[in-house]
């Protein structure tokens, strides 16, 4: 079955960017017709969609974000990641990425999640 | 943007009483709504999507209803592993894909 993994740096200071890779097992990024999104969640706090990046490899951001936010897919190793530039304190959550689907007849949701990463904007 | 919002904040019942979630769209989002259960320390999990159908391997206890702005999320006898947060989301209009702030089913 397919799983999701991020992997990427616990702490990020202020100003820097944060990078977060997604590894995929079990299923290909190129597959029709999902959407390889990124969720977070600040601690104590509620979820908020980042951005997403399509099997075609066609992105969709938060606008929220949009200004810092860069997702990419790397199909030859079957990952997709997030960079997102000038962070601050409030860029601090647990990062999740997660498989959905946009399309009829397909469990329309995030159906398939990460277990999650924490990461803490200090200096 | 569409805003999701969820009520009760916190709803403190015991095991075996039914819950009822409710869900509120700014504006319609017609049947393209879904809901995830999320426990302590754990990503969130989908529960149900486009409104009613129950998502793979979710018991029969949970069930989603509503169209256009208005939706609940039932769960119709508590079991103990029931106790969580239940968020809705909505993926009519987007980006940006939203989610409602949360509703917690704790132990009465």
């Amino acid at each position: 079955q397919v799983q999701l993994q991020e992997s990427g740096p616990g702490l990020v200071k202020p100003s820097e960017t944060l990078s977060l890779t997604c590894t995929v097992s079990g299923g290909s990024i190129s597959s029709s017709p999902y959407y390889w999104g990124w969720i977070r969640q600040p601690p104590g706090k509620g979820l908020e969609w980042i951005g997403s990046i399509s099997y075609s490899e066609r992105t969709y951001y938060n606008p929220s974000l949009e200004s810092r936010l860069t997702i990419s897919a790397d199909t030859s190793k079957n990952q997709f990641s997030l960079r997102l530039s000038s962070v601050t304190a409030a860029d601090t959550a647990v990062y999740y990425c997660a498989r959905h689907s946009d399309t009829g007849g397909y469990q329309n949701g995030f159906h398939i999640w990460g277990q999650g990463t924490m990461a803490t904007v200090s200096s | 943007e569409v805003v999701l919002t969820q009520s009760p904040a916190t709803l403190s019942l015991s095991p075996g009483e039914g819950a009822t979630l409710s869900c509120r769209a700014s504006q319609t989002v017609y049947s393209y709504l879904a809901w995830y259960q999320q426990k302590p320390g754990q990503a969130p999990r989908l529960l149900i999507y486009d409104a009613s159908n129950r998502a793979t391997g979710i018991p029969t206890r949970f069930s989603g209803s509503g169209s256009g702005t208005d939706f609940t999320l039932t769960i119709s006898s508590l079991e103990p592993e029931d106790f969580a947060v239940y968020y809705c989301q909505q993926r009519y209009a987007w980006p940006p894909l939203t989610f409602g702030g949360g509703t917690k089913v704790e132990i009465k």
